[in-house]
């Protein structure tokens, strides 16, 4: 257990949707990135926040947003939703936001775009 | 440009065999940190090792071991005596010294040891 939760696990809803993927980071890590795990596109980083602040912007569609809260949990929206965005998404924290330590990784959500 | 290749996609070996999986990477970065993640099959990714690019001394933690060389921009990772549990498909990821630290993934050798 890496300490970083994700909830929900798996996510189903349709296109044109919107849905909310929530990240609680380690105790005492104060930033959190998102990843996206997809089969034609494989790992890609999207989006990279130090104590509630946005540090750096990866493939993120303008379609997503993403924000961390003074309690440093974060959360990810998606907004009409397209097929091509069923994927894993992965939140990971880290204690510093430079330098290269190991980032912790979360279970992922599953979401499937119907 | 950072990259980070991993020519293997999949590899499939009989237990107790020793199997290497490859990691080419490219940065013009002196400072960078390359990193090992296993994914198994229930979809978690779990840190292996980090090497920072200083550091070319190989390292060895039971049955893993890694190969720096930067003169062949390759971090390469073996398993010796290979089990079953060990059937996950292995990322290799960079990053750089710089003002985050975004990861940057190779696409992934998915690797499958049968009993």
């Amino acid at each position: 257990d890496s300490g970083v939760t994700q909830t929900p696990k798996h996510l189903i809803t349709a296109t044109g949707q919107r849905v909310t993927l929530r990240c609680s980071p380690r105790s005492g890590d104060l930033s959190v990135y998102w990843y996206q795990q997809s089969l034609d596109q494989g790992l890609q980083f999207l989006i990279q926040y130090y104590n509630g602040e946005e540090r750096a912007k990866g493939n993120i569609l303008e379609r997503f947003s993403a924000q961390q809260f003074p309690d440093l949990h974060s959360e990810l929206n998606l907004s009409s939703l397209e097929l091509g965005d069923s994927a894993l998404y992965f939140c990971a924290s880290s204690v510093e936001w430079t330098g290269g330590g190991e980032q912790f990784f979360g279970p992922g959500t599953r979401l499937t775009v119907l | 440009a950072q990259k980070v290749t991993q020519a293997q996609t999949e590899i499939s070996v009989v237990e107790k065999e020793d199997v290497t999986l490859d990691c080419v990477y490219e940065t013009r970065d002196t400072t960078y940190y390359l990193f090992w993640y296993k994914q198994p099959p229930s979809g978690e990714l779990v840190f292996l090792i980090r090497r920072n690019s200083f550091d070319e001394q190989n390292e060895i933690s039971g049955r893993y071991s890694w190969n720096f060389q930067k003169s062949t921009s390759s971090f390469n990772f073996t398993i010796t005596a290979s089990q079953v549990v060990d059937s996950a498909v292995y990322f290799c990821a960079l990053t750089y010294a710089g003002n985050n630290r975004k990861l940057i993934w190779g696409l992934g050798t998915s690797l499958a040891v049968n009993p």
